[in-house]
This record gives C-alpha cells, sequence and structure tokens, in this order.
C-alpha cells in the first residue's frame, strides 16, 4: 500500500507568516491528492483536491500545488481562523490513505 | 443543504456487533460512491471502506477486512455500516462522507462507537 508522510508534524507561525505543508507519497499518485482542515472538536473539511484545485468558498491564501509524489499546502498569510490540523489524503485508489496531519497553531 | 447524519453508535462490549446508518438528504444519492471514515481519540482520521454508487463494488481497509460490511439501500438514501467483533482499538468516531473525483467533499457529523467492557 501506498503511504502518505507528511511534515512538519507541528509547528507554530505568527498571524501574517507563509506556511507550507508537506506531504509525500510513497508511490506516485498522478494528482489525486486532496487536503482537508480540521478544526478542534469538528468534522474535517476538504479543502483542495486534484493537488491545486480550490474547493468553492475557501479563502484564496489556501494553495496547492504538487504531482506524483511531492506535494504542498501553502497558507500565503497565516490567519488565526487557521488554527487546525490539517491532513493529506490520496484518493487515485484504495485504501484511500490519510497522512499523519499537521498541526499548525499561532506562535 | 446537502447532508449526511449518522447514527447507531453507542457503548459496547468488546466482541459485540452494532449497525450504523448514514442518511443522506438534498443530493441525489444513488449516483455518489460514499466512505466510512473513523477517528480515534485523538488520532487522524482513518479511512475504512468504500461502496460504489449502485453497491456493485465494495473496498475494505485491511484493519477492518472481514469484520465491516457496507451496504446501501439506494430507496432510503441510507449507507450502512455493519460492524462485527468489536475490539477496544475501534473505538472512534465513524462518518460517513460523500466520494467523488475530488475526495471526499461532504461528511457527516459522526456516530461515536466505544468499546469498553
Amino acid at each position: 500500500d501506498i503511504q502518505m508522510t507528511q511534515s512538519p508534524s507541528s509547528l507554530s507561525a505568527s498571524v501574517g507568516d507563509r506556511v507550507t505543508i508537506t506531504c509525500r507519497a510513497s508511490q506516485g499518485i498522478a494528482n489525486y491528492l486532496a487536503w482537508y482542515q480540521q478544526k478542534p472538536g469538528k468534522v474535517p473539511k476538504l479543502l483542495i483536491s486534484a493537488a491545486s484545485t480550490l474547493q468553492s468558498g475557501v479563502p484564496s491564501r489556501f494553495s496547492g500545488s504538487g504531482f506524483g509524489t511531492d506535494f504542498t499546502l501553502t497558507i500565503s498569510s497565516l490567519q488565526s481562523e487557521d488554527v487546525a490540523t490539517y491532513y493529506c489524503q490520496k484518493y487515485n485508489s484504495v485504501p484511500l490513505t490519510f497522512g499523519g496531519g499537521t498541526k499548525v497553531e499561532i506562535k | 443543504q446537502v447532508q449526511l447524519v449518522e447514527s447507531g453508535g453507542g457503548v459496547v462490549q468488546p466482541g459485540r456487533s452494532l449497525r450504523l446508518s448514514c442518511a443522506a438528504s438534498e443530493f441525489p444519492f444513488s449516483t455518489y460512491a460514499i466512505h466510512w471514515v473513523r477517528q480515534a481519540p485523538g488520532k487522524g482520521p482513518e479511512w475504512l471502506s468504500y461502496i460504489t454508487f449502485d453497491g456493485s463494488e465494495k473496498y475494505y481497509a485491511d484493519s477492518v477486512k472481514g469484520r465491516f460490511t457496507i451496504s446501501r439501500d439506494n430507496s432510503k438514501n441510507i449507507l450502512y455500516l455493519e460492524v462485527n467483533s468489536l475490539r477496544p482499538e475501534d473505538t472512534a468516531v465513524y462518518y460517513c462522507a460523500r466520494g467523488g473525483v475530488v475526495g471526499m467533499d461532504v461528511w457527516g457529523q459522526g456516530t461515536t462507537v466505544t468499546v469498553s467492557s
């Protein structure tokens, strides 16, 4: 099975900072990569699909990139409401594995 | 609005069974694949199972294969997950999520399963 590895597992940044989270697949998955945001006590929310397609209603400060095995989620200017854990997920084939998550906090 | 609502969770003893349900509304349920995902306390989401729009194909994570069974009733807009031989490590919030070419774009609020003697 393909493994999804996220880094870092946690980060602390200041409001307005640029934040980058990476996700690496153990084998190529083309662009079948989704990013989810899960705020404390809430349900995961789809942010980005197909590696770079922002879902409707998601602020434009979020962006995604990558293809094959290496992917990136970027928050261009961190806001307080972005405090959450972010997960990547492959969805090209089963099992639809999630990454281990990156917890984002405000410094 | 587009909605998924899970039910059927509870506190059960190890070895017992439960049937979880997921009721869909405000979208053409019979045209979508649906997933079950769980999240143990303090852990990340874990994909469990997936059923195609017409129920003709079903897939499972190795961790639940042989113990969990996914099914759907498109006439009632309901998805099910039969969970058998429950273990303490099955304790989690269980979510259903709508599948598609974009990933899982609609999630329910979840139903909690606690396995404890």
